[in-house]
């Protein structure tokens, strides 16, 4: 079945870079794009741009551009997302998403938790 | 950007009670919209897809509708199950767009 694992919850200064990974299973890594997605403060979730592992092209929300960037690693069936600069701002729960063969964000990871703190 | 206007932020039924969330979207998006339940410590759920269609697995007493730019989500009987935090996204144009979450409690 369909599996997204993302890596584990990381404390990272201001000023840092956090890289968090998403590892696919159960179906073949190339044919679908992944989404990640920002939740703060426990409840409002934000859309922070996708990734198609078959092409590597990415599309960004404008909001995060200059903060966040995706890659997959083919080999391993791995997303990844580099947060930079990061503030107390960024401080949230980062989740990746597939879409389903029908229906958009069927599958999700179980969330990065990433907590900036000097 | 299309704004995803939530409302309530948060609200308190009893077990038993007809439940409705809605969310006014600030541009045309035809039916492009998923609600998604979200549990506490868990990822998201999607409830219903394109606005009305029930997800699989996903119980009869949740439906979606639509009256033009409004959408709504609607728990015929409150369970106590139902307990959670929901979210809607628009999918009709990038960047996507959620809701800002209703928080539902069991009164």
């Amino acid at each position: 079945q369909v599996k997204l694992l993302q890596s584990g919850a990381a404390l990272v200064k201001p000023g840092d870079s956090v890289k968090m990974s998403c590892k696919a299973s159960g179906y073949t890594f190339t044919d679908y794009i992944i989404h990640w997605v920002k939740q703060s403060h426990g409840k409002s979730l934000e859309w922070i741009g996708y990734i198609n592992p078959y092409s590597g092209g990415t599309n960004y929300n404008e909001k995060f551009k200059s903060k966040a960037t995706l890659t997959v690693d083919k080999s391993s069936s791995t997303a990844y997302m580099e947060f930079s600069r990061l503030t107390s701002e960024d401080s949230a729960i980062y989740y990746c998403a597939r879409d389903g063969t029908y229906n958009w964000f069927a599958y999700w990871g179980q969330g990065t938790l990433v907590t900036v703190s000097s | 950007d299309i704004q995803m206007t939530q409302s309530p932020s948060s609200m308190s039924a009893s077990l038993g009670d007809r439940v409705t969330i809605t969310c006014q979207a600030s541009q045309d998006i035809g039916n492009n919209l998923i609600w998604f339940q979200q549990k506490p410590g868990k990822s998201p759920r999607p409830m219903i897809y394109y606005a009305t269609n029930l997800a699989n697995g996903v119980p009869s007493r949740f439906s979606g509708s639509r009256s033009g730019s409004d959408y709504s989500l609607t728990i015929s009987s409150l369970e106590s199950e139902d307990m959670a935090d929901y979210h809607c996204l628009q999918y009709k144009q990038y960047p996507l767009t959620f809701g800002s979450g209703t928080k539902l409690e069991i009164k």
